[in-house]
C-alpha cells in the first residue's frame, strides 16, 4: 500500500528566509509522480510543484524547489525567500503512473513570521 | 470557465437526513474525482469518473454514499442517512489527463452533521 508521511505538523519561518518541509513515502512502484499542494485557510488546494520519479533532476518552480531522493523515498519542499502569502497548509501527495487516485500526507501548517 | 466549482460551500444537516453536493469541473476535463478531508488529515480518495463512467470507488464509500456524473459533465455526491462521522470537507477535483500535471481542486463543501 502507498503511504505518505509528513512528520512536521507545524513549521514557521521568518519572512525572506528559507524553510524546508519534509515528506517521505512508501511504495513498491518504480514509476510514479509526487506533488506538493498548498491549501490556504478556507481556500482551495493549489498545485505548487510536481516531480516525475523517472527524472533525476529536481523540479523547480520560481522560489519553490524539491529535493527528490528516490532511493530514500524522500521528497522535501524548499521555499526560498518566504513571503507572507506562503502561509498555508502544505500537503505532499503521491500517484502511481497508472493509477487514478492521489495519496496525501497529513499536511504541514506553515506560518510566516513578518 | 474559471475553475472547479462546488455547491454549496457549507451544509449543516441533522443526523439521519440526506444531503447532496454538486461539482462542476473545468469544462474540457473528462476526469472527475471526489475526496473527503477531515480535520487534521489530508484528503482521502472517494471515487473517480472518466466521462460519465464511475471507474473506481474507495472502500470509504459506504452504501450510504452515491455519486453520479450524468452526461459526463457535472457530478453529484449524495449521502443518505447522514451520521456525525460524515462531517468533513468534501473536495471535488478534475483533470484532463491521468493527472500527471495534478488536479484542479474546487473549494470544497464543508458538511457538518449535528
Amino acid at each position: 500500500a502507498q503511504t505518505v508521511t509528513q512528520s512536521q505538523p507545524e513549521m514557521s519561518v521568518q519572512e525572506a528566509e528559507t524553510v524546508t518541509l519534509s515528506c517521505t513515502y512508501d511504495t513498491s512502484e518504480s514509476d510514479y509522480y509526487l506533488f506538493w499542494y498548498k491549501q490556504p485557510p478556507s481556500r482551495q488546494m493549489i498545485l505548487v510543484i510536481r516531480q516525475e520519479a523517472y527524472k533525476q533532476q529536481n523540479a523547480t518552480e520560481n522560489r519553490f524547489s524539491v529535493n527528490f531522493q528516490k532511493a530514500a523515498k524522500s521528497f522535501s519542499l524548499k521555499i526560498s525567500d518566504s513571503q507572507l502569502g506562503d502561509a498555508a497548509m502544505y500537503f505532499c501527495a503521491y500517484r502511481r503512473n497508472t493509477g487514478n487516485q492521489f495519496y496525501f500526507g497529513t499536511g504541514t501548517s506553515l506560518t510566516v513570521i513578518p | 470557465d474559471t475553475g472547479v466549482s462546488q455547491d454549496p460551500r457549507h451544509k449543516i444537516t441533522k443526523r439521519g437526513q440526506n444531503v447532496t453536493f454538486r461539482c462542476d469541473p473545468i469544462s474540457e476535463h473528462n476526469r472527475l474525482y471526489w475526496y473527503r478531508q477531515t480535520l487534521g488529515q489530508g484528503p482521502e480518495f472517494l471515487t473517480y469518473f472518466q466521462n460519465e463512467a464511475q471507474l473506481e470507488k474507495s472502500r470509504l464509500l459506504s452504501d450510504r454514499f452515491s455519486a453520479e456524473r450524468p452526461k459526463g459533465s457535472f457530478s453529484t455526491l449524495e449521502i443518505q442517512r447522514t451520521e456525525q462521522g460524515d462531517s468533513a470537507m468534501y473536495l471535488c477535483a478534475s483533470s484532463l489527463d491521468q493527472g500527471q500535471v495534478g488536479y484542479t481542486f474546487g473549494s470544497g463543501t464543508r458538511l457538518t452533521v449535528v
